[in-house]
């Protein structure tokens, strides 16, 4: 089956660095998003990788490995604005849009 | 520039009764357009897609049903309400192409009494 799998939950504090695992298994491979949704609204786009590598974009960071069906969004100078949930989604070889549950990242002072 | 909208924002309806929550994406032509329900602390899943004006896709079999009567319009509709149809719904657009990013309405959190 299809599947992709993000911690829960993870906690880091104001100024860090936080890094947020995603490993999929989907059929075939079409690109991968990460989006941030804050509590009660709706999801917001951050990144999107199809090659293997590294995309940065301000704090925002995000690397690919095809081979290794993984990824990661990587938080720089984390700020308590950044507490939100984190979902991680690929596409499969169908088009389809496979969704993690998403993690929940909370910033402590 | 693109914009989807959703609504309404709330609403609290009893078991039994109908539903309909409507979504309207202005600034593109033919967009792919979803309904997805996030429950509590969970992921998205995804309920319906179309590709075209009268094409719908249902992907989880519920009392739930979609429409498209107009290329930009996508409808979520329900006869009878089950106290497990709350939730937060979402609607979301994309270009037709296969890939690219989805853009997000600003959801509709349905409580059932």
């Amino acid at each position: 089956g299809q599947n992709i799998d993000q911690p829960t939950e993870m906690t880091a504090t104001e100024g860090a660095i936080v890094q947020i695992n995603c490993t999929y298994q989907t059929s075939g491979f079409n690109g991968l998003f990460w989006y941030q949704q804050h509590a009660g609204e709706a999801p917001t786009f951050l990144s999107y990788n199809v090659l293997d590598g590294l995309e940065e974009k301000g704090r925002f960071s995000s690397f690919l490995s095809r081979s290794k069906g993984y990824s990661y969004l990587l938080l720089k100078e984390l700020q308590m604005k950044d507490s939100a949930s984190y979902l991680c989604a690929a596409w499969d070889s169908n088009y389809q849009l496979i969704w993690g549950a998403g993690t929940k990242l909370i910033i402590k002072p | 520039s693109q914009t989807i909208h959703q609504w309404p924002a709330t609403l609290v309806q009893p078991v039994g009764s109908p539903l309909s929550l409507e979504c309207t994406v202005e600034g593109t032509s033919n967009p792919n357009l979803y309904w997805y329900r996030q429950a509590a602390g969970r992921g998205l899943q995804l309920l319906f897609y179309s590709v075209g004006i009268g094409q719908i896709s249902s992907e989880v079999p519920q009392n739930l049903s979609a429409s498209r009567p107009q290329d930009r319009q996508f409808i979520l509709s329900s006869k009878k309400l089950l106290l497990s149809d709350s939730g937060f719904y979402l609607c979301a657009w994309k270009t037709g192409d296969h890939t690219g990013e989805l853009f997000f309405g600003e959801g509709s959190r349905l409580t059932v009494l």
